[in-house]
């Protein structure tokens, strides 16, 4: 089945640190998501990328669409104590979502 | 508007046994999706509801179904439980299927699926 390449597995920031993660295909999709997950939650929709080369911002978030359709990374400025969670980057194909595998955040005051 | 609701939140079961658990969607909306997150496996897509219809369906065994009602709630079962279905499982909503690709950037994120809090599941 499609996979979603995810990475890093896991990172340690310090509070105020920029953050980069990533996530590459090897099919194109037309619709890309990022969601963050606390623990004891549900996954909670982030950005919503429709068109390849789209830059989308949330404030301290910072999203793009790869020009090839098969990638896209999210990146986060100035983190904060409560940016810890699971990132996962996701693609959907008609109702179908396929979820990336996650980066785990965590930020050190 | 309140979000999508779970119940229950938690549930202890042994094998063998079966389990219901549902999910309430966002007023308004009518597509039910459901997954299985595992350390292991990661989030799973188990199947999706729209008008009582099952309209698509993940790559699991028989023991896992579901159904919609009338209203948009939806139920999901596992039968014969295993020590490996334990996992946190999920319902999204969204306020309809999604329409195949959004070339061009005619999508919405409004459109997108919407998570509830999840059941968790541990089989004993």
């Amino acid at each position: 089945g499609q996979q979603l390449n995810q990475s890093p597995q896991s990172m340690f920031i310090q509070e105020g640190e920029d953050v980069s993660m990533n996530c590459t295909s090897s099919s194109i999709f037309n619709t890309w998501l990022w969601y963050k997950q606390e623990p004891g939650e549900g996954p909670v929709l982030l950005i919503a990328l429709y068109k390849a080369g789209e830059l989308t911002s949330n404030g301290r978030l910072t999203a793009q669409f790869g020009i090839t359709r098969k990638d896209s990374f999210l990146n986060i400025s100035a983190s904060i104590p409560s940016d810890v969670g699971i990132y996962f980057c996701a693609v959907r194909y008609g109702s179908k979502v396929t979820f990336g595998t996650g980066t785990k955040l965590q930020v050190i005051p | 508007k309140a979000g999508v609701t779970q119940t229950p939140r938690y549930l202890i079961k042994t094998r063998g046994q079966q389990v219901t658990l549902s999910c309430s969607p966002i007023s308004g909306h009518r597509s039910v999706s459901w997954y299985q997150q595992t350390p292991g496996q990661g989030l799973q897509f188990l199947f999706e509801y729209f008008s009582e219809t099952q309209r698509n369906k993940g790559n699991f065994p028989g023991r896992f179904s579901g159904r919609q009602f009338s209203n948009s709630r939806s139920e999901m079962n596992v039968s014969t439980l295993e020590l490996g279905d334990s996992a946190l499982y999920l319902c999204a909503s969204s306020q309809k299927p999604g329409q195949g690709d959004y070339i061009g950037g005619m999508g919405s994120s409004y459109n997108e699926q919407f998570f509830g809090p999840g059941t968790r599941l541990t089989v004993l």
